[in-house]
């Protein structure tokens, strides 16, 4: 079955540092791959997302690229500030989930920058 | 434009007492919905989807249960709350031709 990987947090970084978290993903296909982000006491907002291998997906700063050959889909954001502190969720949709469209998350990652 | 309500916001109810939520989308029609759970500390569980009125697919067997009435209305229910149930409940919506699911702003419930 499909499958999320992300990297543990919690992760904490001082303002404009660089920020990397990690997320691989098990599926058959090409599946479709998302970044999602939850500030505290709120729903998930969708941060980005690609749908097919090599696309980057961008918006407010973060990139992600979608990497066939190593199943990956890590983000990145080169000078994060306080008000990025909130959980980032990794998913993907898979082929095989047809007309349900189910998406797969991530365990989240927590982060905090600090100013 | 298309939104997704929830309520409420926040619950308190006691062990063995009833539950319902309720989520609804404006802007659409026709829409995939989904029931999360997210306990404290922890991922997104799906609980049950919905490809139309009617029609409701569980992911995980438990005491909960959904129904949809009608097109853009997304119902989550218990007979009986669990100390378990507490946590964060999130509904979802999809267009039936995208792959991006968009979240309503959630219901915390604690059971006590």
């Amino acid at each position: 079955g499909n499958s999320v990987t992300q990297m543990e947090g919690p992760v904490t970084l001082s303002e404009e540092a660089f920020l990397t978290i990690n997320c691989t993903y098990t599926a058959t296909g090409y599946p479709s791959l998302f970044w999602y982000v939850q500030y505290p006491g709120e729903g998930l907002q969708l941060l980005l997302k690609a749908t097919k291998a090599d696309d980057k997906g961008s918006n407010k700063g973060f990139e992600a690229t979608y990497r066939k050959e190593t199943t990956s889909f890590h983000l990145e954001k080169g000078s994060v500030q306080v008000s990025d502190s909130a959980v980032y969720f990794c998913a993907l949709r898979g082929i095989s989930s047809g007309s349900a469209r189910q998406l797969t998350f991530g365990s989240g990652t927590q982060l905090t920058v600090l100013p | 434009s298309q939104t997704i309500h929830q309520w409420p916001a926040t619950l308190v109810q006691p062990v063995g007492s009833p539950l319902s939520l309720e989520c609804t989308v404006e802007g659409t029609s026709n829409p995939n919905l989904y029931w999360y759970r997210q306990a404290a500390g922890r991922g997104l569980q799906l609980l049950f989807y919905s490809v139309g009125i009617g029609q409701i697919s569980s992911e995980v067997p438990q005491n909960l249960s959904a129904s949809r009435p009608q097109d853009r209305q997304f119902i989550l229910s218990s007979k009986k709350l669990l100390l378990s149930d507490s946590g964060f409940y999130l509904c979802a919506w999809t267009l039936k031709s995208t792959d991006t699911q968009y979240f309503g702003p959630g219901t915390r419930l604690t059971v006590l």
